[in-house]
């Protein structure tokens, strides 16, 4: 069965570190890899997505990830971490790009230490 | 940027009455409409999805008669929770993706808290 692991339930980095988000997946086919962010009280807002094409995908607010296929991963990074990028992030991965619904990870814990 | 609204944001009711959630697509029509579910530091679980103008198709262990979901229109979908328990306490949330060909994203409603007394 098609799943998504985060290993990682709770991270903190300091405010101007570097920052990795780890994301495993399990699935036979090409997969269509996913990032939110979910803060409170907002919706999940996507960061970024993975189709084809460059394995490194560039998205918003800073965030890059790398699909490698041969580690099954889709690792979320920053360089340079801001107070205000503290919040939940999900990987997810839809299963065709038909909009079959997306199975998510259980999401990292972001916290931002001064 | 596409917007998703979730009616009410919150909402308290006593055990055994019934609740309906809201999702509109504010600013394109949504021909697919998904409601998950969140529990307390727990991942999104996919309820069921809706296509406007037909039946819901449900995940397995969903209670369809429970979690009744109604995608009358293209900008509009309802979850109603019927005969609602303390257990069905949850974070409910609903996605959207619009009909386009190739337009892949999904894009999420704020989130509805259900509490149940």
């Amino acid at each position: 069965a098609q799943s998504v692991t985060q290993p990682d339930i709770h991270i903190t980095v300091s405010e101007g570190a570097s920052l990795e988000l780890r994301c495993n997946y399990s699935y036979g086919a090409t997969p269509y890899l996913f990032w939110y962010v979910q803060s409170p009280g907002q919706g999940l807002q996507l960061l970024l997505k993975y189709f084809s094409g460059d394995t490194l995908v560039q998205g918003i607010k800073g965030f890059e990830a790398e699909f490698k296929r041969s580690q099954s991963s889709f690792n979320l990074r920053k360089p340079s971490v801001h107070w205000s990028d503290a919040a939940e992030y999900f990987c997810a991965v839809a299963l065709n790009q038909a909009g079959t619904a997306l199975i998510f990870g259980k999401g990292t814990t972001l916290s931002v230490s001064s | 940027g596409a917007v998703v609204s979730q009616h009410p944001s919150w909402v308290i009711c006593k055990s055994g009455t019934s609740v309906k959630i809201e999702c509109r697509s504010l600013d394109f029509q949504a021909t697919t409409m998904f409601w998950y579910r969140q529990f307390p530091k727990q991942s999104l679980m996919l309820m069921a999805t809706s296509n406007e103008g037909s039946k819901a198709t449900y995940e397995q262990g969903v209670e369809k008669d429970k979690f009744l979901i109604n995608h009358a229109s293209l900008t509009l979908s309802t979850l109603t929770v019927t005969s609602a328990h303390p257990e069905d306490s949850s974070f409910y949330i609903c996605s959207a993706k619009s009909g386009r060909r190739g337009t892949d994203t999904q894009y999420f409603g704020p989130g509805t808290r259900l509490t149940v007394l």
